[in-house]
């Protein structure tokens, strides 16, 4: 069965630090993978995307993603977080024949 | 394009009213899905369409939820009547495919409160 996992529900860093949320995911076919991200009273908005170009995908706001096959993963990444960066993250999982699915979210907090 | 947009951004109602919800989706886009957030069960997509058809409404929660899309530019979800449950923000979202590469687009959401 396909499915998408986010390990962490919450995370919290400092500003200036860098920011990991992690997503793993299931899937039989090599699916589309993209992270949204949701600031707080918004809707959902495009990070980035993977579909099976290059593993290191470069999304919007310095925020960077890497697929790991062999892993499952598909963790976020950025080098140096800013308060602005406080929001809901969700990891989604596109398979080549099923629904779309959604991960459940990670809120990440920024300590000024 | 000024993206997708949904109406109202607000919604108060009591108990047992009828509420409708509405959507326009981005132009040229044939996919769309109408999705609930709720704190308790997260992202749950309820239902879309493509080309103006219902392909999968499993995630309807009940009788009471219904929807419609009479054109290419529109599209409606009704809950008759609604209950402090239904209480939740609700997105419309447009794509230009389903399956495949092509992210969705969400709308800012209706945020709807049952009293």
């Amino acid at each position: 069965a396909q499915s998408v996992t986010q390990l962490d529900s919450h995370v919290s860093v400092s500003e200036g630090t860098p920011v990991l949320l992690r997503c793993n995911y299931s899937s039989s076919y090599s699916p589309s993978l993209f992270w949204y991200v949701q600031h707080p009273n918004k809707g959902l908005q495009l990070l980035l995307k993977y579909t099976s170009a290059a593993t290191l995908v470069k999304g919007i706001n310095g925020f960077e993603a890497e697929f790991k096959k062999s892993e499952t993963s598909f963790h976020l990444t950025k080098p140096s977080a800013h308060m602005s960066d406080a929001a809901e993250y969700f990891c989604v999982v596109r398979p080549r024949d099923d629904k779309i699915i959604f991960g459940k979210g990670t809120r990440l907090h920024i300590l000024p | 394009d000024a993206g997708v947009i949904q109406s109202p951004r607000h919604e108060v109602t009591e108990m047992g009213q009828e509420v409708t919800l509405r959507c326009k989706p981005i132009s040229g886009h044939d996919y769309l899905f109408w999705y609930r957030q709720t704190m308790m069960r997260g992202l749950e997509l309820l239902i879309y369409f493509n080309n103006n058809v219902p392909i999968d409404d499993s995630g309807m929660p009940e009788d009471r939820f219904s929807a419609k899309m009479p054109n290419a530019s529109f599209s409606t979800l009704k809950i008759q009547p609604s209950e402090p449950r239904d209480s939740a923000v609700y997105f419309c979202a447009s794509s230009l495919s389903y399956r495949g590469s092509y992210e969705q687009y969400f709308g800012p959401g209706t945020r709807l409160t049952v009293t």
